[in-house]
């Protein structure tokens, strides 16, 4: 069964900071790995996504992922915080092979700080 | 362009009440349809998935039932609400399968049952 894990659901980083977002992902057909973040009361927009092909993937608003197979990990990372990145970031993995379907981790809220 | 509409925004329901949510999608057809829960601790649940008229995908037992009488239209619904269905639903449309076209959210229902 697919499934996806974040490790920490809060994590706290000071505004110029590195961002690190943690995500393992149990998948029993390739696996395709997205990266989505919520905004306070609205829905999810699509960060970045990892199919095929470059294991480093860039997104949105300076965040990036790679995917690293022998870890099972597909950690979302950002060089330097700003305010405006506080969010909740969710990972999220295909459902089935005819992909049809996201399976979304739990989430982890990040708080920037001044 | 596309747009997803959801409504209500907030409910608050007595337990043992009926339940209808209603989502539709403008601008695209033969969308993809999903309901997910997100709910305290539990992260983003999926609970339904349509990828036609008539065709829903369960992939959670649950007080819950979904439907989608018009291929833009998709409805949850439940005939007697428990505490436990209280949570933050969202629905979300793709115009083809996770592999290459990214979720799109609505801003999502805050259903308190009480």
């Amino acid at each position: 069964a697919q499934s996806v894990t974040q490790l920490g659901s809060h994590v706290s980083v000071s505004e110029g900071a590195l961002v690190l977002l943690r995500c393992n992902y149990s998948s029993s057909v390739p696996p395709y790995l997205f990266w989505y973040v919520q905004y306070p009361n609205q829905g999810l927009q699509l960060l970045l996504k990892y199919t095929t092909g470059a294991t480093l993937v860039k997104g949105i608003n300076g965040f990036e992922a790679e995917f690293k197979k022998s870890e099972t990990s597909f950690h979302l990372t950002k060089p330097s915080a700003h305010m405006s990145d506080a969010a909740e970031y969710f990972c999220a993995v295909i459902l089935n092979q005819a992909g049809t379907a996201l399976i979304f981790g739990k989430g982890t809220t990040l708080s920037v700080s001044s | 362009s596309q747009t997803i509409h959801q409504w209500p925004a907030t409910l608050v329901q007595p337990v043992g009440s009926p339940l209808s949510l209603e989502c539709t999608v403008e601008g695209t057809s033969n969308p993809n349809l999903y309901w997910y829960r997100q709910a305290a601790g539990r992260g983003l649940q999926l609970l339904f998935y349509s990828v036609g008229i008539g065709q829903i995908s369960s992939e959670v037992p649950q007080n819950l039932s979904a439907s989608r009488p018009q291929d833009r239209q998709f409805i949850l619904s439940s005939k007697k609400l428990l505490l436990s269905d209280s949570g933050f639903y969202l629905c979300a449309w793709s115009p083809g399968t996770a592999y290459n076209s990214p979720l799109h959210f609505g801003n999502g229902t805050r259903l308190t049952v009480t």
